[in-house]
């Protein structure tokens, strides 16, 4: 069985800090892919990122940074210099090899950025 | 490019009755995967289909169902509705052509409210 599990529910932050949403995930796969997803009020799922298991490389991409440690089962999140814009919720999902397009999503973060 | 689009965007039902969702995936997608998000349960897959054929399918009664037509489009349907059913259900894409897992592109969702 797949799990992802966010621990912090929610999150407020004045603009401009720094915030990392955690992510820590289970499974049994060897190779597996693990996503980030943006839901904004309108409710639409925006795509941020994806990465295999296979590639443990830090990713950066403006101000978004994504820290994967397969020791740890973590795929951790983090928003420089946040911005009002940045307030959603954020989900982290995990799928198996074998597993097609079947997305296990965690609970999601809601992330609150104050002006 | 145009996005994931998903037909109607509101629905007001009551218990008992039958509902049909629908939902286009971006052009030349093949894969189409519904997913129901509730507060109390979350994300949840519901089931993909891909060239017209359910390929995998989540926990759910099977008062929940669908197809894929042959251009890709795809409906889903819940019949004898229950209060639970009340969420708002994501229609995802992807341009899976293998056995792997794709990145997955949503559409803005139709949110059921059950009466």
């Amino acid at each position: 069985a797949q799990k992802v599990t966010q621990a912090q529910t929610e999150i407020s932050v004045v603009e401009k800090e720094d915030v990392t949403l955690d992510c820590v995930y289970e499974t049994r796969d060897t190779t597996y892919y693990l996503f980030w997803y943006k839901q904004p009020p309108s409710g639409e799922l925006v795509f941020l990122i994806r990465r295999n298991s296979f590639d443990e490389q830090n990713e950066i991409s403006g101000r978004y940074s994504w820290n994967f440690q397969k020791s740890t089962s973590s795929f951790n999140f983090t928003i420089t210099a946040s911005q009002v814009v940045d307030s959603a919720v954020y989900f982290c999902a995990l799928s198996g090899y074998n597993a097609g397009n079947m997305l296990t999503f965690g609970g999601g973060t809601r992330l609150m950025v104050k002006p | 490019k145009a996005g994931v689009t998903q037909t109607p965007r509101y629905l007001i039902k009551t218990r008992g009755q039958q509902v049909t969702l629908s939902c286009s995936p971006i052009s030349g997608h093949r894969s189409v995967s519904w997913y129901q998000q509730t507060p109390g349960q979350g994300l949840q897959f519901l089931f993909e289909y891909f060239s017209e054929t359910q390929r995998n399918k989540g926990n759910f009664p099977g008062r929940f169902s669908g197809r894929q037509f042959s251009n890709s489009r795809s409906e889903m349907n819940v019949s004898t509705l229950e209060l639970g059913d009340s969420a708002l259900y994501l229609c995802a894409s992807s341009g899976l052509a293998g056995g792997s897992t794709d990145t997955q592109y949503f559409g803005p969702g139709t949110r059921l409210t059950v009466l």
